[in-house]
């Protein structure tokens, strides 16, 4: 079945700092990944729509210089936390949507950001 | 506004017991409904889809467009079917919108 690799699954930096986290698509083109946060115990929370080859949709409220999202293949997306502070604590979802799968996303397993 | 509802955050019930997790949608165009499932320590997995109409490790889940719900049903539970359950609405942008969650616990 379409998995979804997402890396690294937990990392720890300094506030200040950038981390990139990489989504892929292992055994199908993603056309569209979308990345999500999720608080603890609440719900998946969109924070922007990735498309291949083109600038991605960000949801209201979510800061586009601070979340950089980069799709450069069909099987990869970036999303890099810049100048992350503590408060960017999260953890982190993304998925991938297959092209002709209108509304079928695969999840990542996501990936835990802890900012010091 | 598109919203997905799920009244409850925690569902108990004790195996070989029906359940029913309820999910209320609103969205003013044609709706697209799924439950994903959330094991322990796993990924968020697609469980069901109102356009199969299909029936997943025993649960069911059938659009009402008159209520505008999407509840998920199985009418005996196993252990095994303890997990987080979320209720889903795509549209036409080929977005998901979560319900809350839902964590049914099966009790031995």
């Amino acid at each position: 079945g379409a998995v979804v690799s997402q890396h690294p699954s937990w990392v720890i930096c300094k506030s200040g700092t950038s981390v990139k986290i990489e989504c892929r698509s292992l055994d199908f083109q993603a056309t569209t990944m979308f990345w999500y946060r999720q608080f603890p115990k609440q719900s998946l929370m969109l924070m922007a729509t990735s498309n291949e080859g083109s600038k991605a949709t960000y949801e209201q409220g979510v800061e586009k210089d601070k979340f950089l999202i980069n799709h450069a293949s069909l099987t990869l997306s970036t999303l890099t936390v810049t100048s992350a502070h503590p408060e960017d604590s999260s953890f982190y979802i993304c998925s991938a949507r297959a092209v002709l799968a209108k509304n079928i996303q695969y999840f990542g397993a996501g990936t835990r950001l802890s900012v010091l | 506004a598109q919203r997905v509802t799920q009244p409850e955050k925690l569902l108990s019930v004790f195996k070989g017991a029906p359940v029913e997790l309820k999910c209320n949608y609103s969205y003013s165009g044609s709706p697209e409904l799924f439950w994903y499932v959330q094991y322990s320590r796993q990924r968020l997995q697609l469980l069901l889809r109102h356009i199969s109409r299909e029936s997943i490790k025993g649960f069911t889940a059938d659009l009402n467009k008159g209520e505008t719900s999407f509840h998920l049903k199985k009418p005996f539970a196993q252990e095994e079917d303890s997990a987080m359950y979320y209720c889903a609405l795509g549209g036409n942008t080929g977005k998901l919108i979560f319900g809350q969650g839902t964590t049914l616990q099966v009790k031995p």
